[in-house]
């Protein structure tokens, strides 16, 4: 069985305090990893795919990373906007289902 | 990014009643979509996949007379609430899987109120 792992919880930063949020997953085939972003009534919102170790993508003050146990997401000098919680999801196997984690909840105060 | 739209965005009704929500995929074809449940600060809870054409698939736990999904079409999947009871007050949130992206895009969400 599919499983993610997301730490910590809940982390508070200073506006332009970078830090960084981790993803430890366990997956049979593993087909992609998936970051999304979820404010608080919303509908989560994608940010990035990674597909194998050793991958990276940036957007903005946000830089995902995978290996093959694990996946960060750096932030940047995070402004308050960021603030949100931020959702990790594998999908492995032959259908298109996705196991999430917990999440992470971000606060960033000015 | 690919967008999905989620109908109505909150509804409040009375216990007893059926509830139906509409998820669209706007600029893509989705084969499959899927419903997810989330409760207050946790995470999503996936209900069933649904895939155009066939009989949705439930994840255990799931009661199929209670949540009936629909998804005639490439573009449009349904799930509708029967009898619903205050229990079943929740946030409820679609997908759909974009094939040419290989990514699963999110819908906007319904907040559901049983009285």
């Amino acid at each position: 069985e599919d499983q993610v792992t997301q730490s910590p919880e809940a982390l508070r930063l200073q506006e332009g305090e970078s830090s960084s949020l981790n993803c430890s997953y366990t997956v049979s085939g593993l087909r992609g990893l998936f970051w999304y972003r979820q404010d608080p009534g919303k509908g989560p919102e994608f940010l990035f795919t990674l597909y194998s170790a050793g991958e990276e993508k940036e957007k903005e003050r946000l830089k995902a990373t995978l290996t093959k146990k694990e996946s960060f997401l750096h932030i940047t000098a995070p402004k308050p906007e960021d603030s949100a919680t931020y959702l990790c999801a594998v999908q492995g196997g032959s259908n298109y289902k996705l196991t999430f984690g917990k999440g992470t909840l971000l606060t960033v105060n000015p | 990014g690919a967008v999905v739209s989620q109908h109505p965005s909150w509804v409040i009704c009375k216990s007893g009643t059926s509830v139906k929500i509409e998820c669209r995929s706007l600029d893509f074809q989705a084969t499959t979509m899927f419903w997810y449940r989330q409760f207050p600060k946790q995470s999503l809870m996936l209900m069933a996949t649904s895939n155009e054409g066939s009989k949705a698939t439930y994840e255990q736990g799931v009661e199929k007379d209670k949540f009936l999904i629909n998804h005639a079409s490439l573009t449009l999947s349904t799930l509708t609430v029967t009898s619903a009871h205050p229990e079943d007050s929740s946030f409820y949130i679609c997908s759909a899987w974009d094939r040419e992206g290989e990514t699963q895009y999110f819908g906007p969400g319904t907040r559901l109120l049983v009285l």
